[in-house]
């Protein structure tokens, strides 16, 4: 079955923290995606990757960034976490021009 | 500036009943149009997608209507049970474009 994995189920970071979301491929799948899940907005796109080494921004970049050095690993990073990235974050994977995203579990993670 | 608007946010239907979201886009370019499944705790799963070359699509209970000129889609879900009770995306993407767009979400309960 394939899979996509993130690293953490439930996160509590510190206001100010750098903060790390990994997620991890088996389908061997050129494009990989961070998404946050906020009440009423639905999925907003945060950046996303379609090579090692190649990034995009998506909607909602601002206070983040992002890691692809191997093609199944995609890094989410919080450069000094705040209070209003309280989120869900999903991690997403495609095959070129395949279309369907599969969805890892998602990270709660908790700015105090 | 959402480029897919879902409604209603939220929907409450009896065991046995239909079960009718809708979703509306701007962007011609859009050529792929899923549905996604999201259970408490998961990550969205996707449930059934349409192509624009064809006005419906029909997965068991799960029926998905669009209409091209109208830049409008719907999930109909008949005989809906309390297991279909979840959240549910709409989205939409295009070839030349990896990322999708999602909307805001449908809370759906079925009562028994």
């Amino acid at each position: 079955d394939v899979k996509v994995t993130q690293s953490s189920r439930y996160l509590v970071k510190r206001t100010g923290e750098k903060v790390f979301l990994e997620c991890v491929q088996d389908m061997d799948h050129e494009n990989m995606f961070w998404y946050r899940q906020d009440p009423g907005l639905g999925l907003r796109l945060i950046y996303f990757s379609y090579d090692v080494k190649m990034k995009e921004k998506g909607d909602i970049p601002e206070g983040y960034s992002v890691s692809r050095e191997k093609k199944e690993r995609f890094s989410l990073i919080l450069e000094s976490a705040s209070t209003n990235q309280t989120s869900m974050y999903l991690c997403a994977s495609m095959g070129h021009h395949n279309y369907g995203y599969t969805f890892g579990s998602g990270t709660r993670l908790t700015v105090v | 500036q959402q480029q897919v608007k879902q409604s209603p946010q939220s929907l409450i239907v009896q065991k046995g009943g239909i079960s009718i979201i809708n979703c509306a886009y701007e962007n011609t370019a859009f050529d792929y149009f899923p549905w996604y499944q999201q259970f408490p705790g998961k990550g969205p799963a996707l449930l059934i997608a349409i192509r624009p070359d064809v006005s419906e699509k029909k997965e068991g209970r799960f029926t998905i209507s669009f209409n091209k000129s109208a830049k409008q889609f719907s999930l109909h879900i008949m005989d809906s049970q309390p297991g279909d009770s979840a959240t549910y995306f709409c989205a939409a993407s295009s070839y030349n474009n990896n990322d999708m767009r999602f909307g805001a979400g449908t809370r759906l309960t079925v009562k028994p």
